[in-house]
């Protein structure tokens, strides 16, 4: 089946580092990809998207480009911030109508001053 | 985009009561609400799809007499944990799709459920 694996956490920076969060999905149909964000205590909001190959999404410094060749999406940030960190989950989405989700495990990230 | 809320937030319950949980979308109207569960460390796995004014569409493996899920209207979807179990402790997510909102989910903040 549909499956998206992202690296294990927590991650921890220092303020101003550079953040790669790896992700790689099942090379199966031609899914749309996401990154979603949950700040403590809130929902899952998402980040930025990408919805065929060679797509790049970006968003707040952040950005991912999709990659059929190598099945990935990595998430990649040039200097992060004490207000970064969160819980990222990668997903891949398909479907008309109702339309399906299928999450990584989400990987934490502390960024510390 | 559209404001999700969940209540309550948190829940203790003792073995064999049953639990409702409430999603609301308190801007939008939604054709269609998700039900997410998380457990610890794990990712989050899609129980059911609900779509207002018909039955839920459940996940292979989920017990659709024990996870009540009603859409009674446009904004409210509610989950019901019925005779609930301490393996039925885990994070409940609800998430909802706008009308025409294609391919964007708007999420609640989830609600934890601990049973003892």
């Amino acid at each position: 089946g549909n499956s998206v694996t992202q690296m294990e956490g927590p991650v921890t920076l220092s303020e101003e580092a550079f953040l790669t969060i790896n992700c790689t999905y099942t090379a199966t149909g031609y899914p749309s990809l996401f990154w979603y964000v949950q700040y403590p205590g809130e929902g899952l909001q998402l980040l930025l998207k990408a919805t065929k190959a060679d797509d790049k999404g970006s968003n707040k410094g952040f950005e991912a480009t999709y990659r059929k060749e190598t099945t990935s999406f990595h998430l990649e940030k040039g200097s992060v911030q004490v207000s970064d960190s969160a819980v990222y989950f990668c997903a891949r989405g398909e479907g008309a109508g109702s339309y399906q989700l299928t999450f990584g495990k989400g990987t934490k990230l502390s960024v510390i001053p | 985009g559209a404001v999700v809320s969940q209540h309550p937030s948190w829940v203790i319950c003792k073995s064999g009561t049953s639990v409702k949980i409430e999603c609301r979308s308190l801007d939008f109207q939604a054709t269609t609400m998700f039900w997410y569960r998380q457990f610890p460390k794990q990712s989050l796995m899609l129980m059911a799809t609900s779509n207002e004014g018909s039955k839920a569409t459940y996940e292979q493996g989920v017990e659709k007499d024990k996870f009540l899920i009603n859409h009674a209207s446009l904004t409210l979807s509610t989950l019901t944990v019925t005779s609930a179990h301490p393996e039925d402790s885990s994070f409940y997510i609800c998430s909802l799709q706008l009308a025409g909102g294609k391919d964007t989910q708007y999420f609640g903040p989830g609600t934890r459920l601990t049973v003892l």
